[in-house]
């Protein structure tokens, strides 16, 4: 079965400043990765999706920028922060084969202060 | 696109006594998962359904695949304190093709009162 692991699991970071949040996942190849953001503990926006190496889909406009350099791989950026980036923020992946089911990584929570 | 409705938004609950909860959903869905998030946590898969009218049991829970294909419900039996959180009910949209995005419910938070 497929592990998903993200770092760092807590991040506080000043408004202006980068962001780079990184999501690996073990136990599959060629998994559809994604990468969702839960406010207040309530709901989950999906930001980002990931077919494969280098192919990113966005959903909503925003602050935030992905990339997939690896298979298994998939980071989330920023250039610079703003408060409204603060939250959680979930990797998630579909293992590669003929399944729907989604699997989460443990999340990272962001503070932009 | 697909939306699913989950009911309710907020449980509280006696520590001993069983939970419902619910998503439907104007559109057909082909699978229904439900996944259990505790604070702090990412969502955790607790039961899938592939099948219409598909009833799966995990230890005190029990959920359902609607006849429809557009409901699906969760119990759980004999609440216990570590079973607070909240519950997602979620389903892949049928036109994402290669994509496979999933549609959330909003969730159901859960908690349990001694």
């Amino acid at each position: 079965s497929q592990t998903i692991h993200q770092w760092p699991a807590t991040l506080v970071q000043p408004v202006g400043s980068p962001l780079s949040l990184e999501c690996t996942v073990e136990g599959t190849s060629n998994p559809n990765l994604y990468w969702y953001r839960q406010a207040a503990g309530r709901g989950l926006q999906l930001l980002f999706y990931s077919v494969g190496i280098g192919q990113i889909s966005s959903e909503v406009p925003q602050n935030l920028s992905a990339s997939r350099p690896q298979d298994r791989q998939f980071i989330l950026s920023s250039k610079k922060l703003l408060l409204s980036d603060s939250g959680f923020y979930l990797c998630a992946s579909i293992p590669g084969g003929p399944t729907d089911t989604q699997y989460f990584g443990p999340g990272t929570r962001l503070t932009v202060l | 696109g697909q939306q699913l409705n989950q009911s309710p938004q907020s449980m509280f609950i006696q520590e001993g006594e069983d939970v419902s909860m619910n998503c439907t959903s104007s559109s057909i869905f082909n699978t229904w998962l439900w996944y259990k998030q505790d604070p702090g946590e990412g969502p955790v898969l607790l039961i899938a359904l592939y099948k219409a009218g598909e009833l799966t049991s995990n230890g005190r829970l029990t959920a359902q695949f609607g006849i429809t294909r557009k409901d699906s419900f969760l119990n759980i039996s004999a609440s216990i304190p570590s079973d607070v959180g909240i519950y997602f009910c979620a389903g892949p949209q049928i036109s994402s093709g290669s994509a496979r995005q999933l549609t959330f419910g909003s969730g159901t938070q859960l908690t349990v009162l001694p």
